[in-house]
């Protein structure tokens, strides 16, 4: 069964970092794309940034760029984000999702959330 | 970044009706586009994906069609279970971008 479960999210203050882990499990890591999409609180979906299986390419929203940064370990089968000096716009439930990349690209599998507060 | 436009933002509707929503691309996207459901508290679930296919397990009501750079999401006859959020999500380019999402209400 294909299982993606994030955690490391919580209360930060403004300008605080938090690092979000994926793990990743029932299926072959290493053969997907892995993305990062947020959502703030009663508002809409925003694609946060991807990486590719080797973690060689790495693609961000304009919205955390320069800021946020994706990783992935694929002994470990998980996906990061680093996120440095958090602003209140990025308080949102963070999910991660996988993108197979055959003909086409789609996010087939999503974990949970979890859930990012910027507060002071 | 490619903008998506999605409308309606919300619809009530009846159980068995027809009910459609449409995303417009700011760009040609082929057909590098997919259609999610949400519901409350829940993450996404992929229902179409290259504007027509439709994702292993999602129920025959649901299509999607596309002509230039307008697509649209259908479901032939709404039940109980479809009343959720529909997003789109373009997956031409990086930054993908998604719409606004439309809110399926019942009457």
């Amino acid at each position: 069964e294909v299982q993606l479960l994030e955690s490391g999210g919580g209360l930060v203050q403004p300008g605080g970092s938090l690092r979000l882990s994926c793990a990743a499990s029932g299926f072959t890591f290493t053969g997907y794309v892995m993305n990062w999409v947020r959502q703030p609180p009663g508002k809409g979906l925003e694609w946060v940034s991807a990486i590719i299986h080797s973690g060689d390419n790495t693609y961000y929203a304009d919205s955390v760029r320069g800021r946020f940064t994706i990783s992935r370990d694929n002994s470990r089968s998980t996906l990061y984000l680093q996120m440095n000096n958090l602003r209140a716009e990025d308080t949102a439930v963070y999910y991660c999702a996988r993108d197979p990349v055959g003909m086409s690209d789609y996010l087939d599998y999503w974990g949970q959330g979890t859930p990012v507060t910027v507060s002071s | 970044a490619i903008q998506m436009t999605q409308s309606p933002s919300s619809l009530s509707a009846s159980v068995g009706d027809r009910v459609t929503i449409t995303c417009r691309a700011s760009q040609v996207i082929r057909n590098d586009l997919g259609w999610y459901q949400q519901k409350p508290g829940k993450a996404p679930k992929l229902l179409i994906y290259a504007a027509s296919t439709l994702q292993s397990g999602v129920p025959s009501r649901f299509s999607g069609s596309y002509s230039g750079t307008d697509f649209t999401l259908t479901i032939s006859s709404l039940q109980p279970e479809d009343f959720a959020t529909y997003f789109c999500l373009q997956d031409y380019n990086y930054p993908w971008t998604f719409g606004q999402g439309t809110k399926v209400e019942i009457k």
